[in-house]
């Protein structure tokens, strides 16, 4: 069974670039959440998506967007990338619930470098 | 959004029982306390979670306090695998994460 996977694993970019990264859920799962985690610190939430649709956003600016295709698959989308988007991009996916006790599982990450 | 407060790093012996606190003095009535790991350089790993009783599954134990503002989550014998950045993150109604910077735990041989 595989779990989450990303790709790529590394990538580095120069500042005004765009860049798009990719995310494949765990088996069975249907909803895709993605956080940024600079150096030394937790991740921040960017967004979420289930149904194709994005259900829940952080505070991160419209330069970010995502999508999610049919077979629950996801991508991440950054336009005019900045040095502070300099990061581990984690993607994690999990069952959708009607409570609130939804466990993630997490992808390696893909470490974004813009110069 | 609640916030939790966790020690920034934490020492223990190789197969010694490790106690990690967390604080979360505003944590609502339905906000799920969920405790992930994050080993040098991998993605995050869920380890527990828990809404009022304490919990327990094969990788640790979670001990709620009763008025919910306080949790720890114990692991029972620690090994040098376990060395990793343990978060303590509130699920909220609206099925965010909200995560702090984690404890930093080190295990000694």
């Amino acid at each position: 069974d595989a779990g989450v996977t990303q790709s790529p694993t590394h990538l580095i970019k120069t500042r005004g670039q765009q860049v798009t990264l990719r995310c494949s859920p765990k088996s069975g799962h249907d909803t895709v959440s993605w956080y940024q985690q600079a150096l030394g610190q937790g991740p921040q939430f960017i967004f979420q998506y289930y149904e194709e649709e994005e259900r829940q956003r952080g505070n991160f600016p419209d330069r970010f967007s995502g999508h999610q295709f049919p077979n629950y698959s996801s991508e991440l989308n950054v336009n005019a990338l900045l040095l502070g988007d300099s990061a581990l991009y984690l993607c994690a996916s999990s069952l959708v619930v009607t409570g609130n006790t939804d466990t993630q599982y997490f992808g390696p990450g893909t470490r974004l470098t813009v110069l | 959004d609640a916030k939790t407060t966790q020690p920034n790093s934490m020492e223990s012996n190789e197969e010694e029982p490790v106690h990690l606190p967390c604080n979360h003095s505003t944590i609502s009535g339905t906000d799920y306390i969920h405790w992930y790991r994050q080993l040098p350089s991998q993605g995050p790993e869920y380890v527990i979670h828990g809404l009022t009783s304490n919990v327990n599954n094969r990788m640790a134990s979670l001990a709620i306090a009763e008025d919910r503002k306080s949790s720890t989550l114990i692991l029972h014998r620690a090994t040098l695998r376990d060395a990793a950045v343990y978060y303590c993150i509130l699920l909220d109604s609206n099925y965010q994460l909200i995560w702090g910077a984690g404890t930093k735990l080190i295990i000694k041989p």
